[in-house]
């Protein structure tokens, strides 16, 4: 089965600090995509960050970076610069290759302290 | 470019009635996908179209169903309406399926609140 687990129901960070949000997924397929939603009170769904599992590299988007383990199935989101407008809930999400579903594990609410 | 659009915003219903939820695509996109997203939960992908059928099917039952328009709007139907369907329901438009890296882009979701 693919599942996705976030083991943080909730983090607090200082603004302009830096945290870490984990994540774990089980799949048995080789071509997949792993990403990072952002849901701020609005409910707007955001991607935050995008991640092939073909690539080595690990993906970078400004203050947002990942931390891939594709041996231990990881993939862990680091914000740098931690900002007001960050405080959400963010989604770990994944989806096969040549699937179009996207499974999101149960998400971590970030809270941002001034 | 105008972004995913759903209507209603909010909606409360009795159990057993019907409810319809609105979908319009963002601009250039023909793939609608549907998640319910329960309280304190990620989203759950229902169903996909895609040139109007559909395209992919989540694990919920037929009472869940939905069409596909021409203009790549898409409605989302419960019938039989239970007290466990209220939800957050996103939907999501993309450019055609098949893999990719096509990103779906998300909507801000219909809160429906079932009584």
């Amino acid at each position: 089965a693919q599942t996705v687990t976030q083991s943080q129901p909730e983090m607090s960070v200082q603004e302009a600090e830096t945290v870490t949000l984990s994540c774990t997924y089980d799949t048995s397929e080789s071509d997949y995509y792993l990403f990072w939603y952002k849901q701020p009170p609005s409910r707007q769904m955001i991607l935050v960050i995008r991640q092939e599992a073909y690539k080595q590299q690990n993906a970078t988007e400004n203050r947002f970076s990942v931390n891939f383990q594709k041996a231990a199935k990881s993939f862990s989101l680091k914000i740098s610069d931690s900002q007001l407008g960050d405080a959400a809930m963010y989604f770990c999400a994944y989806r096969v290759g040549r699937d179009d579903k996207i499974i999101f594990g149960k998400g971590t609410r970030l809270h941002i302290l001034p | 470019e105008t972004g995913v659009t759903q209507s209603p915003t909010h909606l409360i219903k009795t159990r057993g009635q019907q409810v319809t939820l609105r979908c319009s695509s963002q601009s250039g996109h023909n793939t609608v996908s549907w998640y319910q997203q329960a309280l304190g939960q990620g989203p759950q992908f229902i169903f996909q179209y895609y040139r109007e059928e559909e395209n992919g099917r989540g694990n919920f039952p037929p009472r869940f169903s939905g069409l596909q328009f021409p203009n790549y709007s898409s409605e989302l139907n419960v019938n039989a309406l239970e007290l466990d369907d209220s939800a957050l329901y996103l939907c999501a438009s993309s450019l055609p399926p098949a893999g990719g890296t096509h990103e779906q882009f998300f909507g801000p979701g219909t809160r429906l609140t079932v009584l």
